[in-house]
């Protein structure tokens, strides 16, 4: 499978605990983001990276979230002392380089969060 | 205002009909936008994208662009069951980075 894979992808967690989701892009797509989405919206923009820096972070990014993208391939989100409010469906999306006819970002499965 | 904005929805079409859904943005600097389809519980999957002021083609699917307007809409005809599902109105940022904005998205139901 060569697509954009997510793990785990659903994840219960008491509040206060923290968690960590993973995030493995297509091979060679350098560029790599992360969107959360709550029922009923639309995906919301948390963060980008390109290769291993990390570009933009959003203001819904509270200092409890922390990403990082070590060696520009898989990429980890943190949430630490989650909150209920966390609860969301948290997806990734990869992106190629260059201009092309597709700037497609391609998404993945995305991880269930429930925090209870 | 939101910077993307959709109806929620739902829109109810019968089989074989034509749905319109339709989309408004708040940013005149974006030059880049997308539809995506969402099933219950999966993740977005993009059905077409835009760039230019008219009318794009694929299939079933045509999206319409009206820039002057920050208008976007997706027309879908001989509209199947399998095609209810949320529509998701995306525009590229342009602030950099090529992040997307999401409307909220419109739930298509198409009844047989």
């Amino acid at each position: 499978d060569t697509g954009v894979s997510q793990n785990p992808r659903h994840k219960i967690t008491k509040r206060g605990q923290n968690v960590t989701f993973r995030c493995d892009p297509i091979s060679e797509h350098n560029r790599l983001y992360w969107y959360r989405q709550t029922l009923g919206q639309g995906p919301e923009f948390l963060t980008y990276f390109q290769n291993e820096a990390q570009l933009e972070k959003s203001r819904l990014l509270s200092d409890r979230f922390s990403a990082e993208r070590p060696k520009g391939s898989f990429s980890t989100l943190e949430i630490q002392r989650t909150e209920q409010g966390d609860s969301a469906m948290y997806l990734c999306a990869s992106r190629g380089t260059g201009y092309s006819s597709y700037n497609e970002q391609f998404f993945g499965p995305g991880t269930r969060l429930t925090v209870l | 205002q939101k910077e993307v904005e959709q109806n929620s929805g739902p829109l109810s079409v019968p089989e074989g009909a034509i749905a319109s859904l339709n989309c408004t943005y708040s940013d005149r600097g974006s030059q880049s936008f997308f539809w995506y389809r969402q099933y219950s519980g999966k993740s977005p999957e993009l059905i077409m994208f835009i760039y230019s002021n008219g009318d794009k083609e694929d299939g079933r699917f045509t999206a319409q662009l009206n820039k002057a307007s920050q208008y976007v809409s997706l027309l879908i005809r001989d509209s199947q069951p399998s095609d209810s599902a949320t529509y998701l109105c995306a525009v590229e940022g342009s602030g950099g980075y090529n992040k997307l904005i999401f409307g909220a998205g419109t739930r298509l139901a198409v009844h047989p």
